[in-house]
């Protein structure tokens, strides 16, 4: 399995709800990441999980909870969000090493939030 | 920290003619530079990337060009396609981390027919 997969593809949500996105890969990889990508912009780091442990956090608010259950799954847990929140989420995952193996960040195809 | 600058924002070419899309990053300790391809409302999609200590790659009818003294990469793409029609981001992992990708704001590709 080469890919990434994300659920939901969309997701509308309202500012009190609570929400979760999902992310899989069978690659073998153990780092993991979440971005965030508005409209006509680059992808923008959010958390990256090494061996299942948080790595980096691009000083993203609480109201994004990512948690990682095992080396194939990454969630990104969704509380109190602003409708400046609506965007593509993207997963993406790599080898840890860097090098001919470690560098490469594969992508999902994204979940397309909307803050109501 | 590493910032990369992308030009241009927007190019527009006739089908099978080349297209040339410059970046340059600021930390000399970048060591691996790749490009995707994003169509719209699709992933973005590795389409070929280089390492520090090589000066140019070539796959088909994409190639990077690395300069290390200068600090800027280009990616050329030659008899271009309308499916080749999509944003292109450069980005830059600086050899301090292991992780974290810095990107360009990115290029509109447009290939008329």
């Amino acid at each position: 399995d080469t890919e990434v997969t994300q659920t939901p593809k969309h997701l509308v949500m309202g500012m009190t709800n609570k929400k979760s996105l999902k992310c899989e890969q069978h690659m073998g990889h153990r780092a993991m990441y979440w971005y965030k990508q508005k409209a006509k912009k680059p992808p923008e780091l959010m958390f990256v999980y090494s061996y299942e442990k948080l790595s980096i956090n691009e000083s993203v608010p609480s109201r994004f909870s990512p948690e990682c259950p095992n080396s194939s799954l990454l969630n990104l847990h969704l509380h109190a969000l602003q409708p400046e929140d609506s965007a593509l989420y993207l997963c993406a995952s790599s080898h840890i090493t860097s090098g001919p193996r470690g560098d490469t960040q594969y992508f999902g195809p994204g979940t397309r939030l909307t803050v109501l | 920290g590493e910032n990369v600058e992308q030009h241009p924002s927007t190019l527009s070419v006739q089908e099978g003619d080349s297209a040339v899309i410059k970046c340059t990053y600021s930390d000399s300790a970048s060591n691996y530079f790749p490009w995707y391809k994003q169509e719209l409302g699709k992933r973005p999609q590795l389409i070929i990337d280089i390492r520090s200590n090589v000066g140019e790659k070539k796959d088909q009818r994409i190639a990077v060009t690395l300069n290390k003294t200068a600090k800027h990469f280009s990616l050329h793409i030659t008899e271009t396609q309308p499916e080749d029609s999509a944003v292109y981001f450069c980005a830059a992992k600086s050899g301090g981390s292991n992780y974290k990708l810095t990107f360009g704001k990115g290029t509109l590709l447009t290939v008329n027919p």
